[in-house]
This record gives C-alpha cells, sequence and structure tokens, in this order.
C-alpha cells in the first residue's frame, strides 16, 4: 500500500522568493511519484514525474523536484515564485511494476501555494 | 492529440434527486477510465475504475456507482443524493504510459442542498 503525506495545507512566499513544497510518501515496492497542480475550479495538470531513471526531476514552468529514497520524500521547488503560480499542488505515488496498481494514484492532501506581490 | 470531455461543468442537486455526470475521452483507444472525487481540503479519493466496457471496480463503499457503455465514455450515476456527495468530480484515464500516468478532465462541481 501506498500513501503521501504534504507538510503544510498552506504556503505563503513572496514574488521571487523560493517556492518549497513538501511531500513524503510510504511504499512497500519502488513508487513512481508525481506532482500535479490545480487552478481553481480546474482539473490537474502533470507538473512532473518520478520514475527511476534520474533522482532529480525538472518538470514544466521551472518546477523540479528530487528524489530521496533515504528521506522518503519527493519536495517540489521552484528558484523564484512568479504570481501565476499560485494554486494547489498534490502530491501522488503510485506502486511501479503495474498490475493492479496501474493507474491507481494515491494523492496526498494538497497544498495551497498564495505567492504575494 | 487526446482530450477529455466532463459536463455537467456545475450542477446543483436537491438531497433525494438522481445524479449523471458524463466523461468522454477522444483520440485514444481502450484507456483505462477513473473517476476520482475531490472534497475540501481532503485531497482527491479514487472512486471507481474501469479497465474496458462493462468493467468497473469500486474502490470505496458509497451512495455512488459508475458504468462503461462504451470504450471512451465513464458515467457516474447515483439514484438518490446524500448531502456528502457534494464535492468536485474528476474523471481521468491512461493508456500506454507504462508508470500510469493519469490525464484529468476539466472536472464538475456538484452541490447538493
Amino acid at each position: 500500500a501506498q500513501s503521501v503525506t504534504q507538510l503544510g495545507s498552506h504556503v505563503s512566499v513572496s514574488e521571487g522568493a523560493l517556492v518549497l513544497l513538501r511531500c513524503n510518501y510510504s511504499s512497500s515496492v519502488p513508487p513512481y511519484l508525481f506532482w500535479y497542480v490545480q487552478y481553481p475550479n480546474q482539473g490537474l495538470q502533470l507538473l512532473l514525474k518520478y520514475t527511476s531513471a534520474a533522482t532529480l526531476v525538472k518538470g514544466i514552468n521551472g518546477f523540479e523536484a528530487e528524489f530521496k529514497k533515504s528521506e522518503t520524500s519527493f519536495h517540489l521547488t521552484k528558484p523564484s515564485a512568479h504570481m501565476s503560480d499560485a494554486a494547489e499542488y498534490f502530491c501522488a505515488v503510485t506502486a511501479s511494476g503495474g498490475g493492479t496498481s496501474y493507474g491507481k494514484l494515491t494523492f496526498g492532501q494538497g497544498t495551497i501555494l498564495t505567492v504575494h506581490p | 492529440s487526446q482530450t477529455i470531455h466532463q459536463w455537467p461543468a456545475t450542477l446543483v442537486q436537491p438531497v433525494g434527486s438522481p445524479l449523471s455526470l458524463e466523461c468522454t475521452v477522444e483520440g485514444t483507444s481502450n484507456p483505462n477510465l477513473y473517476w476520482y472525487r475531490q472534497a475540501a481540503g481532503r485531497g482527491l479519493q479514487l472512486l471507481f475504475y474501469s479497465v474496458g466496457i462493462g468493467q468497473i471496480s469500486s474502490e470505496v463503499p458509497q451512495n455512488l456507482s459508475a458504468s462503461r457503455p462504451q470504450d471512451r465514455q465513464f458515467i457516474l450515476s447515483s439514484k438518490k443524493l446524500l448531502l456528502s456527495d457534494s464535492g468536485f468530480y474528476l474523471c481521468a484515464w491512461t493508456t500506454g504510459d507504462p508508470t500510469g500516468e493519469l490525464f484529468f478532465g476539466e472536472g464538475s462541481r456538484l452541490t447538493v442542498l
């Protein structure tokens, strides 16, 4: 079974500041990990995903995340926040290897990012 | 390219009324289809998934049901809505990607009064 914990339901940063959204996971098998972004009243859009090819994953809009197995973490970062980054962000995990877990993502509770001018 | 459509986008229904939310995927065949519900502050919960026509798996016991009458159509239904059914319902699909990455629709917001 898999689980995800996102530390901090709300994060507030100033425009131009570093963005750090925390995600810790639990998985009994090697995981695939995802970060999705959701703008108000819209669906989820994939930012990036970890598939075991590289521990530092670069995504869209300048975001990146680092997989740290020893810390069971997959934190999302962006060096300089932009007003357009204000949204809700979800970390998700699924088991690698497919089978009955294929496509069944377990999501964290979400982190709302606010960007101040 | 593949697209996914959900409708209606917004729905306000009285308690005890029926529900039908529809999801259609275009540009792909034989997708895996999923219904997730998002309640305020509670993340996303997988409700149903389907690997083919007529094949439905339920993840949690509830007042809802799902059907897949065609390859690229997925319907979420209820005979009698409860207040607790309120939420944002998201349809998603995946096919071919070994990681099972999901692609989401725009969602349907249901308010039960």
